[in-house]
């Protein structure tokens, strides 16, 4: 089975400075999706950044961009010029490629980010 | 776009009574996903439709627990009887399709359920 890990609990930044969330995951598959979600104090959960793991350009979306590294199964989040409203919960979530039909997304168990004024 | 809409946000009741969440999802996602967000489990799916048929239930905790689509626009997640337990964030999520570009799920703002 498919499992999603967030070793960073925790993480804290200043206001401006770059911050990078890690994420690893496990598969036996070659082809599948990455994504980020971010969920705020509002609980709801939003869609940051999302990669296709044939493609090997890392995925970007303004100041977020995503460092995938295939062969170690990492996929870590990187927040360049950190603003008070990126303060949240940060989940990293794998799905199965479409050909199995499957559509679960596996997450991680986050990873909460506060941002120092 | 209005995005999935749930409703209630917020709801608190007592053990033994049923509990009835709804979801819209966005209009022409053929995909729509219930999740469970608890402190220990984290996110997990219990249920999700492909043009309102149940495709995979397996992560529906158990019978007291069933999941309805009737058309593409609506859907409900049923616990009867509730239980302290099931306490947690319910979300809806919905996706266009399941192949490249159109697979991204879109979740709801969840309903917060106290179940004392």
């Amino acid at each position: 089975a498919q499992t999603v890990t967030q070793s960073q609990p925790e993480m804290s930044v200043q206001e401006a400075e770059t911050v990078t969330l890690s994420c690893t995951y496990d598969t036996s598959e070659s082809d599948y999706y990455l994504f980020w979600y971010k969920q705020p104090p509002s609980r709801q959960m939003i869609l940051v950044i999302r990669q296709e793991a044939y493609k090997q350009q890392n995925a970007t979306e303004n100041r977020f961009s995503v460092n995938f590294q295939k062969a170690a199964k990492s996929f870590s989040l990187k927040i360049s010029d950190s603003q008070l409203g990126d303060a949240a919960m940060y989940f990293c979530a794998y799905r199965t490629p479409p050909i199995q039909g499957a559509q679960k997304l596996v997450f991680g168990q986050g990873t909460r980010l506060t941002i120092n004024p | 776009d209005a995005g999935v809409i749930q409703s209630p946000r917020h709801e608190v009741t007592e053990m033994g009574q049923e509990v009835t969440l709804r979801c819209k999802p966005i209009s022409g996602h053929d995909y729509l996903f219930w999740y469970r967000q608890t402190m220990m489990r984290g996110l997990e799916l219990l249920i999700y439709f492909n043009n309102n048929v149940p495709i995979d239930d397996s992560g529906m905790p158990e019978d007291r627990f069933s999941a309805k689509m009737p058309n593409a626009s609506f859907s409900t997640l049923k616990i009867q009887p509730s239980e302290p337990r099931d306490s947690a964030v319910y979300f809806c999520a919905s996706s266009r399709g399941q192949f490249r570009g159109s697979e991204t799920q879109y979740f709801g703002p969840g309903t917060r359920l106290l179940v004392l």
